[in-house]
């Protein structure tokens, strides 16, 4: 089965600065999917970005990109520029490219803007 | 686009009876999610629906839950009798086949005295 990890329960960051949330999972698959979701406190899940494990390039999206190393298992997420919106829970999550349409996701770090 | 739309948001029952969440996905999507947060758990998948059939429910806990999907843009998770270990927040998502990516509503949060 695949599992999800995310090692960081807690991370601050100062307004401005750049911030990495880290990721790593495990599986014998060599096609799926990542995720990361926000979660902010209003308890929603927002998509923030995702990344194909058959493409190389890393996934961008404005302020927030990818450290993708699919050797290492990792997917990493950092956010540029850190604003006081983006202090959330953030989740990442696997899925096959086959089969199972689920999401397994990690347990989440939460993320504190200091201003 | 509206979104995915849950009701009601918030739902305060007590032991023993039953609870109804109900969902509604985007237009077009063919799968419906069901998901389950909590403290201790995190966020888990409870069961999942394409074109109205369900396809993977291993993850409902037991047989006080359950989950039907009369047509394409409805959906409910009944749970009953509750418990108060059934206290958390619910998720409903959906997708388009072929689409990777789940938009997720915003939640049902339950409390079950």
């Amino acid at each position: 089965a695949q599992t999800v990890t995310q090692s960081q329960p807690e991370m601050s960051v100062q307004e401005a600065e750049t911030v990495t949330l880290s990721c790593t999972y495990d599986t014998s698959e060599s096609d799926y999917y990542l995720f990361w979701y926000k979660q902010p406190p209003s308890r929603q899940m927002i998509l923030v970005i995702r990344q194909e494990a058959y493409k190389q390039q890393n996934a961008t999206e404005n302020r927030f990109s990818v450290n993708f190393q699919k050797a290492a298992k990792s997917f990493s997420l950092k956010i540029s520029d850190s604003q006081l919106g983006d202090a959330a829970m953030y989740f990442c999550a696997y899925r096959t490219s086959f089969g199972n349409e689920k999401l397994t996701f990690g347990t989440g770090t939460r993320l504190t803007i200091i201003p | 686009d509206a979104g995915v739309i849950q009701s009601p948001r918030h739902e305060v029952t007590e032991m023993g009876q039953e609870v109804t969440l109900r969902c509604k996905p985007i237009s077009g999507h063919d799968y419906l999610f069901w998901y389950r947060q909590t403290m201790m758990r995190g966020l888990e998948l409870l069961i999942y629906f394409n074109n109205n059939v369900p396809i993977d429910d291993s993850g409902m806990p037991e047989d006080r839950f359950s989950a039907k999907m009369p047509n394409a843009s409805f959906s409910t998770l009944k749970i009953q009798p509750s418990e108060p270990r059934d206290s958390a927040v619910y998720f409903c998502a959906s997708s388009a086949g072929g689409q990777e990516t789940q938009y997720f509503g915003p939640g049902t949060r339950l409390l079950v005295l």
